[in-house]
């Protein structure tokens, strides 16, 4: 069975430092690695994804993304966080056609 | 371009009862996935829908049920509700059965008295 796991509920950081949410993951065969964001009473939206190629994945407002396959590690970054970054974030793994989520990391940056 | 759009937004039924949601892909997608989302929790996935079949199914009791129809949008019933079953309904849209993210709505939010 497929899984994602994110250690922290819970991440604070000031705002113009750098931020990681972190996530790591279980499935079988190749791994297709999505992060979305979530703001209040709204829908999910997509942020990046990792399908083959390099590591490094960039994608919207500036987030990237880190693939480690020997760490099954798909952490999440950004180089400076924005009060505006202040969401719930979303790792997620798509296998044999369903996508399974990470129970979320709340992300305060604070100004 | 619209994006994919449910409705309602918010529903409030007592247990026993039986609702129906709805969904609309974003325009170009034909496949629908349905989400349930707890309280402080990820989305669980409930089921897919692509060629107006349910491809692929979670771990959610019969009483969850759905449909496609040929103009791709979608419906989620859920019948004998409980109130467990409280939640954020959020529907996906994505095109085909591939690797493409999927394009979520804002969901709709039931509550169960």
């Amino acid at each position: 069975a497929q899984s994602v796991a994110q250690p922290e509920d819970q991440v604070n950081v000031a705002e113009g430092n750098p931020l990681t949410v972190k996530c790591t993951y279980s499935v079988s065969g190749n791994p297709y690695l999505f992060w979305y964001v979530q703001y209040p009473n709204r829908g999910l939206q997509f942020l990046l994804k990792y399908i083959t190629g390099d590591n490094l994945v960039k994608g919207s407002y500036g987030f990237e993304a880190e693939f480690n396959k020997s760490q099954t590690s798909f952490h999440l970054k950004k180089p400076s966080a924005l009060v505006s970054d202040s969401a719930l974030y979303f790792c997620a793994v798509l296998g044999y056609q369903k996508v399974t989520f990470g129970t979320g990391t709340k992300l305060q940056v604070i100004p | 371009d619209a994006g994919v759009t449910q409705s309602p937004t918010h529903l409030i039924k007592t247990r026993g009862q039986q609702v129906t949601l709805r969904c609309s892909p974003k325009s170009g997608h034909d496949t629908v996935s349905w989400y349930q989302q707890a309280l402080g929790q990820g989305p669980q996935f409930i089921f897919q829908y692509y060629e107006e079949e349910e491809r692929q199914r979670g771990n959610f009791p019969d009483r969850f049920s759905g449909h496609q129809f040929p103009n791709y949008s979608s419906e989620l019933n859920v019948n004998a509700l409980l109130l467990g079953d409280s939640a954020l309904y959020l529907c996906a849209s994505s095109f085909g059965l591939s690797d493409q993210p999927q394009h979520f709505g804002d969901g709709t939010r039931l509550s169960i008295l």
